[in-house]
């Protein structure tokens, strides 16, 4: 159980163009779920904490209008890259708590993006 | 803002060595949460620790938790291959947001 998926797995694009990002709780409801982004060999930065039918609740440093997160359902939250430039260039990994009130969270695979 | 340092930031064992991290925390936490990840892979939840002094074990691994909840360590007992990744702590206070720490980079020499 507490399986989280994400997609795509990867993603290459153009500089200027938008990516999205989605992350799924498949066996599981998911009220809240987190985005992390993850530079290579570091540690996990939060952006924004993604909660169900409202809005998402950023870090600081984190631009709303450039990461936009919509918590669409119990079982997914998207994340778009708006006007992606290289140094969004990262690993996006999406997490939500498991559900059966324990604090643990369960991460989604994550997603590599390179912005051209 | 809550900090939480973990060290060391590298490690390289012969395989058969014990392996150990520490993490620390700015301020007393609620629960301490170590993860798991391989490389090229995402953080898998390993344990979750909330007693004060608390000791938990999973096969050859010993999770601890300081008695002023501010600190925490992983052991790894005779590492094995399998072992190799990055484990990170990552610290709750209250109902705060998990802050990670930088993670430990075991690498194990055959």
């Amino acid at each position: 159980g507490a399986v989280v998926s994400q997609h795509p797995s990867w993603v290459i694009c153009k500089s200027g163009t938008s990516v999205k990002i989605e992350c799924r709780s498949l066996d599981f409801q998911a009220t809240t779920m987190f985005w992390y982004r993850q530079f290579p060999k570091q540690s996990l930065m939060l952006m924004a904490t993604s909660n169900e039918g409202s809005k998402a609740t950023y870090e600081q440093g984190v631009e709303k209008d450039k990461f936009l997160i919509n918590h669409a359902s119990l079982t997914l939250s998207t994340l778009t890259v708006t006007s992606a430039h290289p140094e969004d260039s990262s690993f996006y990994i999406c997490s939500a708590e498991s559900g059966n009130g324990g604090d643990e969270q369960f991460f989604g695979p994550g997603t590599r993006l390179t912005v051209l | 803002g809550q900090q939480v340092m973990q060290i060391p930031q590298y490690q390289h064992v012969q395989e058969g060595e014990d392996f150990t991290t520490y993490c620390n925390s700015s301020t007393t936490l609620s629960n301490i949460q170590w993860y798991k990840q391989r490389p090229g892979g995402h953080p898998v939840f390993l344990i979750q620790l909330v007693k004060s002094g608390e000791v938990k074990k999973q096969k050859r691994l010993t999770f601890q938790f300081g008695e002023a909840k501010k600190n925490s360590s992983l052991h790894i007992t005779a590492t094995q291959t399998t072992d190799v990744g990055t484990y990170f702590c990552a610290g709750q206070e209250g109902a705060q947001k998990l802050v990670f720490g930088q993670g430990t980079r075991l690498t194990i020499n055959p």
